[in-house]
């Protein structure tokens, strides 16, 4: 079955620490990708995607991503994290499979920058 | 304004009744999504359909019923069969089933 992981479940950072998101998805085939950004009381936000193309993929608010087809891994980047930065991330993949693409999500890294 | 409207935001119900979330999106996207969120859980696929009148099981569907009969609607029931239904709900459509999605403010749903 398809599947995305997500290896971390909390990270705390100081401000202007870099991060590093790790994203891994079950198996090949033609996918697309993306990481979206739930902040407090907010609802889920598109951070970046990643169709076809240059593999390093790059976002809003300084977020990039790098698509290594060969390790089915599309880690979240940013050089300098800020305090508002504190928010829950998600990795999400669509397998094109038999027409039916099914939009699955990882479980979420739970990020606290602190000042 | 464009964009997925879900309601209510809170809603309470009696354990082994019926409860009709209701999902709307005037974005004239094809593809309606359904989530179901729990903490460290992250986003678990209940439903979804690409087209009017056509829908899949997601990974959890049991316990979960949906319909299709217009493109801009997608509502969800939850049943009494389902045995945890407490949780947050997300809706979401997308372009043609292939591209980000966008997603609503959520129900939150309490059972007693």
């Amino acid at each position: 079955a398809q599947s995305v992981s997500q290896h971390n479940h909390h990270v705390i950072l100081s401000e202007a620490a870099s991060l590093e998101l790790g994203c891994n998805y079950s198996y090949g085939g033609t996918v697309n990708l993306f990481w979206y950004v739930q902040y407090p009381g907010q609802h889920l936000q598109l951070l970046l995607k990643y169709f076809s193309g240059d593999p390093l993929v790059k976002g809003i608010k300084g977020f990039e991503a790098e698509f290594i087809k060969s390790k089915f891994s599309f880690n979240l980047r940013k050089p300098s994290v800020q305090w508002s930065d504190t928010a829950e991330y998600f990795c999400a993949v669509i397998w094109f499979s038999g027409g039916y693409n099914k939009l699955i999500f990882g479980a979420g890294t739970r990020l606290a920058v602190h000042p | 304004d464009g964009g997925i409207t879900q309601s209510p935001k809170y809603l309470f119900r009696k354990e082994g009744q019926n409860v009709t979330l209701s999902c709307e999106q005037n974005l004239n996207h094809d593809a309606m999504y359904w989530y179901r969120q729990d903490p460290g859980q992250g986003l678990r696929l209940i439903y979804y359909s690409q087209i009017v009148n056509d829908f899949q099981k997601g990974d959890i569907a049991e316990g979960y019923s949906v319909s299709r009969e217009k493109k801009e609607s997608f509502p969800l029931t939850v049943t009494s069969a389902q045995k945890n239904p407490t949780a947050f709900y997300l809706c979401a459509s997308s372009i043609g089933g292939f591209t980000e999605a966008f997603f609503g403010q959520g129900t939150r749903l309490t059972v007693v």
